[in-house]
């Protein structure tokens, strides 16, 4: 059972949209990170926060923004979207205590048509 | 900076038969080293990780993995696949020890079961 949750979870958009996808995990994490990841490809990170009001760029530069107000929600903003945005956005979270292990939500599929 | 190769892309195996995929990192320190499954439309499910002592680790669903530090490997293993084993497989890395918190993922091997 998930204890970190996507919404939407398939998301068909058309070009120019401001979208928020959310995500919401009830672990008491601090630390939590947005993944893109296009069909069959690997995860590239884009976004991770290590607590209230941090947030920082991973490694793949990507046009959107995140915020981190409240612990347990880190939701992910693109202002006008593209169809070179379409991919699977896959959001994860993690404790310092008890293991270095993500625990993964089911991630949103977009479609920016 | 670490990173990690999965050098199969697609593994075809039959039911009951044993499993090994494989996975090589680059990383100048003792990594964290993890394996994740991702079945099709779902996130990721950690299988198993290692940190440190023993390197042979067992994981869930019958899984374990042995971690080579002489062939900077971390295959895992199952002795006896089952159709619901098909899915997407993710050899990850992470540094210790490091004020950035990131952990690399590898490409992915993508398994089928056949009856």
């Amino acid at each position: 059972e998930a204890d970190i949750y996507q919404t939407p979870r398939y998301l068909v958009i058309g070009t120019g949209k401001k979208i928020t996808l959310e995500c919401s995990q009830t672990m008491g994490h601090d630390k939590m990170y947005w993944y893109q990841q296009d069909p069959g490809m690997e995860l590239h990170l884009i976004h991770y926060s290590y607590g209230v009001n941090s947030t920082e760029k991973g490694d793949l530069s990507s046009e959107s923004t995140v915020s981190r107000i409240r612990t347990e929600h880190f939701p992910l903003t693109l202002e006008s979207a593209r169809p070179s945005h379409t991919s699977q956005y896959l959001c994860a979270s993690r404790s310092q205590v008890g293991g270095y292990g993500y625990t993964f939500g089911s991630g949103t599929r977009l479609t920016v048509v | 900076a670490q990173s990690v190769t999965q050098p199969d892309i697609h593994i075809t195996v039959s039911e009951g038969a044993s499993l090994e995929l494989r996975c090589n990192y680059s990383y100048g320190a003792t990594p964290y080293l993890f394996w994740y499954v991702q079945s099709p439309g779902q996130g990721l499910q950690l299988l198993l990780k290692y940190f440190s002592g023993d390197t042979l680790v067992q994981g869930i669903k019958g899984f374990e993995a042995e971690f080579k530090r002489s062939q900077s490997s971390f295959n895992l293993r199952k002795p006896s696949v089952h159709w619901s084993d098909a899915a997407e497989y993710f050899c990850a890395v992470g540094a210790q020890g490091t004020s950035y918190d990131k952990v690399i993922f590898g490409p992915g091997t993508s398994l089928s079961v056949i009856p």
